[in-house]
C-alpha cells in the first residue's frame, strides 16, 4: 500500500526567504504527483502536476522536482510572501491503480512579514 | 465559472438520521471523488466515480454509499451516521478523456459534518 508522508508538519519562515517543502512516497511506481495548496475553511488548489515521465515542473515561483528512484519530491517556493501561507499537500497516483490518490498529511506553511 | 459545488457546507444531525451531501461541477468531468480530511489522518479517499454509473470504492467506504445518474452529480449518501463519521467532506472531478488521470483535481470547498 503506498504511503505519503511530508515533513516537516509546520514550518514558519520570514518573508522574502526561499524554502523547500518535502514529499515522500513508499512505492515508487507511480503514475503521476501533484502538490495541493490548502487554505483555511477551502478546499484544496491544485499547484502543480507531475507525470511519472517528469522531473520537474514550473509555474511561476513554484518549481516541483520528483525523483522517482528516492521515492521524493520537493516543492520549491522562491521568495515566498505572506499570503503563501497555507497548508501544502502532495499527492500520488499509484501505477495500475491510477483511479486512486494518495495525499500526504501535508505541511503548514507560516510566512511572516 | 468553472467549479465543484458542494451542498451544505455545514451540518449537523443525530446518530442514525439519513443524509445526503450534494456535490456538482460544471467542467463535463468524468472523474469525481470523495474524501474525508481528519486531523492526523489527511485526506482519505471514500469512493469515486469514472463515469456515469461507475463507481467503486476508495480506502474507506464502510457506512457510505454514492451514485452517479448524471454526468456533473455525484452525491455522497449516509444511511445512518455515526459519531465516527464527524468529519470535514470534500467532493473532487477531474477530466479523463484524452488524459488518462493527467488532469489536475478540481476540488469543492469543503462540508463540514458533526454527527451527535
Amino acid at each position: 500500500k503506498q504511503e505519503v508522508t511530508q515533513i516537516p508538519a509546520a514550518l514558519s519562515v520570514p518573508e522574502g526567504e526561499n524554502l523547500v517543502l518535502n514529499c515522500s512516497f513508499t512505492d515508487s511506481a507511480i503514475y503521476n504527483l501533484q502538490w495541493f495548496r490548502q487554505d483555511p475553511g477551502k478546499g484544496l488548489t491544485s499547484l502543480l502536476l507531475i507525470q511519472s515521465s517528469q522531473r520537474e515542473q514550473t509555474s511561476g515561483r513554484l518549481n516541483a522536482s520528483l525523483d522517482k528512484s528516492s521515492g521524493r519530491s520537493t516543492l520549491y517556493i522562491a521568495a515566498s510572501q505572506p499570503g503563501d501561507s497555507a497548508t501544502y499537500l502532495c499527492a500520488v497516483r499509484r501505477s495500475g491503480s491510477a483511479r486512486q490518490l494518495t495525499f500526504g498529511s501535508g505541511t503548514q506553511l507560516t510566512v511572516l512579514p | 465559472e468553472a467549479q465543484v459545488t458542494q451542498n451544505p457546507r455545514y451540518l449537523i444531525t443525530v446518530t442514525g438520521k439519513k443524509l445526503t451531501v450534494t456535490c456538482s461541477q460544471n467542467m463535463n468531468h468524468e472523474y469525481m471523488s470523495w474524501y474525508r480530511q481528519d486531523p492526523g489522518l489527511g485526506l482519505r479517499q471514500i469512493y469515486y466515480s469514472m463515469n456515469v454509473e461507475v463507481t467503486d470504492k476508495g480506502d474507506v467506504p464502510e457506512g457510505y454509499k454514492v451514485s452517479r445518474k448524471e454526468k456533473r452529480n455525484f452525491p455522497l449518501i449516509l444511511e445512518s451516521p455515526s459519531p465516527n463519521q464527524t468529519s470535514l467532506y470534500f467532493c473532487a472531478s477531474s477530466l479523463l478523456t484524452g488524459t488518462g488521470y493527467n488532469s489536475p483535481l478540481h476540488f469543492g470547498n469543503g462540508t463540514r459534518l458533526t454527527v451527535t
